[in-house]
């Protein structure tokens, strides 16, 4: 099955700077790319997304990219504020579904203003 | 988001009990899911389905039952609970009609197994 890892799992940035946070999968057969935003006591969000035939994708001031040779992607943060502040999870489906989807562990960022 | 509910939103059992964890939506998502959170190892799924009479297992439905007893209503029940049943769980929906894969989230059920 799929196998996808996550890195940092804990990350601290100044207000202001970039964060950017690294999963690799297992299976060339994977197609979709989700990333999820957890804030505390709340349950997960689904805050950008991207799909195998694209390379990258931006909304405001997070992207996504994905390297399919290496079988990489990354989530990008420009200009972090204190509400950035939660626990993020990557994805990745082979099928574009969620029967079949396998989280990353998870990363912890921390904004410090 | 209010309109997936969890209830209750925490519960502390003891080892061999029988408990039930509820899930219901206003969305009108025709498909349901139970995830499983353990610090350090992500979400993992443990049954999904996709209208009332379609029922699935996922990843780790092993210990687990579910019930759909109506397109809004999806219950989870642990039939006699182990303490590494322990862990935060969370309901979520989707409909790749309207919201393609996009899943929504409960606020989750912190479960305590002693």
């Amino acid at each position: 099955g799929e196998n996808v890892e996550q890195h940092p799992s804990t990350l601290s940035v100044q207000e202001g700077d970039s964060a950017v946070i690294k999963c690799t999968y297992s299976d060339s057969a994977s197609n979709y790319f989700p990333w999820y935003k957890q804030e505390l006591g709340k349950g997960p969000q689904l805050i950008i997304d991207i799909r195998s035939n694209v390379g990258e994708k931006k909304d405001q001031r997070i992207a996504v990219t994905l390297n399919k040779t290496a079988k990489h992607f990354s989530l990008h943060i420009t200009e972090t504020q204190p509400e950035d502040s939660a626990v993020y999870f990557c994805a990745a489906s082979p099928n574009f579904g969620n029967e079949k989807l396998t989280f990353g562990t998870g990363t912890r960022l921390t904004i410090i203003p | 988001d209010a309109d997936v509910t969890q209830t209750p939103r925490n519960r502390i059992t003891k080892t061999g009990k029988r408990i039930m964890l509820e899930c219901s939506q206003t969305k009108g998502h025709d498909r349901m899911y139970w995830y499983r959170q353990d610090p350090g190892l992500g979400l993992r799924l443990i049954y999904y389905s996709f209208d009332v009479k379609d029922i699935n297992k996922g990843e780790i439905s092993d210990g687990y039952s579910v019930s759909r007893q109506a397109q809004a209503k999806f219950s989870l029940s642990l039939e006699s609970a182990i303490p590494n049943q322990t862990a935060l769980y969370f309901c979520a929906t989707s409909d790749p009609r309207r919201g393609g894969e996009k899943l929504f989230f409960g606020s989750g059920t912190q479960l305590s197994v002693l």
